[in-house]
């Protein structure tokens, strides 16, 4: 069976804080992808990151960073120096490799960032 | 480039009503999939369809229905609706292969 799972259902930090959204999956496949969405509170779905099975180097884009793992299926994704405008719903995603329009998406983790 | 466009945003149904959830993307793009949000639940698939005239069920179809006619539009039915179905749908599609899916805004839909 393919899964997502992430643990934490809901965050909350202080602006400024570093904070990791963990992400575990669980596929047959040697080959697949995963990603990560940002769902702000006004609903919209942004796609942040794709990482493919075979790519195990992490990624930094600003104050955002992810940590890809194969040997523990893990797939974390940091914020540092959290800001206010960070607070939304992230979702980690599986997608099974060449079946397009299919993702396989984790419960999701509320993150909250005050001031 | 509006990208994924759905309509209406919000909708309330009587049990036992039918409508259509409305879906069209300008990206021409072969992949096209409905999902639908429950709090603590993440997204699930509903049906996707990987090009005009072909369709399949995801994970969680009962209740629905799809067909793809064109490219563009990739329209959701719900014959008979039930409470259960009280949720928010999200229309998407992608370019096929790996690439990522381009969401539409949303559906919120409340069956009383």
């Amino acid at each position: 069976a393919q899964k997502v799972t992430q643990a934490q259902t809901e965050i909350s930090v202080v602006e400024k804080e570093d904070v990791t959204l963990d992400c575990v999956y669980e596929t047959r496949d040697t080959t697949y992808y995963l990603f990560w969405y940002k769902q702000p509170p006004s609903g919209e779905l942004v796609f942040l990151i794709r990482r493919n099975s075979f790519d195990e180097q992490n990624e930094i884009s600003g104050r955002y960073s992810w940590n890809f793992q194969k040997s523990t299926s893990s797939f974390n994704f940091t914020i540092t120096a959290s800001q206010v405008v960070d607070s939304a719903v992230y979702f980690c995603a599986l997608h099974p490799y060449n079946q397009g329009g299919k993702l396989i998406f984790g419960q999701g983790t509320e993150l909250s960032v005050k001031p | 480039n509006a990208g994924v466009t759905q309509t209406p945003k919000f909708q309330v149904l009587k049990t036992g009503q039918s409508m259509t959830l409305q879906c069209a993307q300008d990206m021409n793009h072969e992949y096209m999939s409905w999902y639908r949000q429950d709090p603590g639940m993440g997204l699930r698939l509903i049906h996707y369809s990987v090009g005009a005239g072909i369709t399949d069920q995801g994970e969680v179809p009962n209740g629905y229905n799809v067909s793809r006619s064109t490219t563009e539009d990739f329209p959701l039915r719900l014959l008979s609706a039930a409470p259960s179905q009280t949720s928010v749908y999200f229309c998407a599609s992608s370019a096929g292969g790996n690439s990522p899916l381009h969401f539409g805004n949303g559906t919120r839909l409340t069956v009383t």
